[in-house]
């Protein structure tokens, strides 16, 4: 069974860091594209950023560039999202995601890990 | 980046056929785009539906279809259950960036 799940959250104040991490089990981790997306209460799904298959390429929203910084750990079958300079408007639900083989898209998503950027 | 818009609600009765759009503001969704989307229940996490435009995952329910209408990437539920009351994302692929539509909100009446 596959399985994503996400740690790593909390509150944090504005200009803070932190580094989510997210544990796969139940597949082939280095095989595959993995994503971070975050949803902000009560909004829609922003896609954050991905990484493929090795880590030697990455993407990223533009919101985010610079301040973010997603990895993988394809030995420990994780992969982690560095968060710095954080801002308000980062507080959301961060989801990491998996890619499918093959055709470009999503299939498991984990359950999600609430990050709260506040004074 | 890209700006991706869905119909923000639609309201559709038990039984009947619906579907749900994603535009983007940079012109016509092509099969390049290789469309997702997805379900998302209030207090749950997404679900995946379809992805490459039209190719439904294992668990996908049949009576959902993903298609290109026009300039547009489409997802058609033919025989609405109440169940199917949910928020719905389209996902659109630009090269390694992706971006989400604002999403659907489905009232089953």
């Amino acid at each position: 069974e596959v399985q994503l799940v996400e740690s790593g959250g909390g509150l944090v104040q504005p200009g803070g860091s932190l580094r989510l991490s997210c544990g796969a089990s139940g597949f082939m981790f280095s095989n595959y594209w993995m994503s971070w997306v975050r949803q902000a209460p009560g909004k829609g799904l922003e896609w954050v950023a991905n990484i493929n298959e090795d880590g030697s390429a990455t993407y990223y929203v533009d919101s985010v560039k610079g301040r973010f910084t997603i990895s993988r750990d394809n030995a420990k079958n994780s992969l982690h999202l560095q968060m710095n300079s954080l801002r308000g408007e980062d507080t959301a639900v961060y989801y990491c995601t998996r890619g499918t083989i093959g055709t470009p898209g999503t299939d498991y998503w984990g359950q999600g890990t609430l990050v709260t950027v506040s004074s | 980046q890209t700006v991706v818009t869905q119909e923000p609600s639609l309201t559709v009765s038990p039984g009947e056929t619906v579907t749900l759009t994603c535009t983007s503001s940079t012109g016509e969704v092509t099969s390049g785009y290789f469309a997702n989307w997805f379900q998302q229940k209030p207090g749950q996490a997404p679900r995946a539906l379809i992805y490459g435009t039209n190719i439904k995952h294992p668990w996908t329910p049949a009576r959902f279809s993903g298609s290109l209408l026009g300039d547009k990437a489409a997802l058609t539920l033919s025989g609405v259950q109440p169940e199917d009351e949910a928020d719905y994302y389209c996902l659109l692929h630009s090269g390694g960036v992706q971006v989400f539509g604002g999403g659907t909100k489905l009232t089953v009446l």
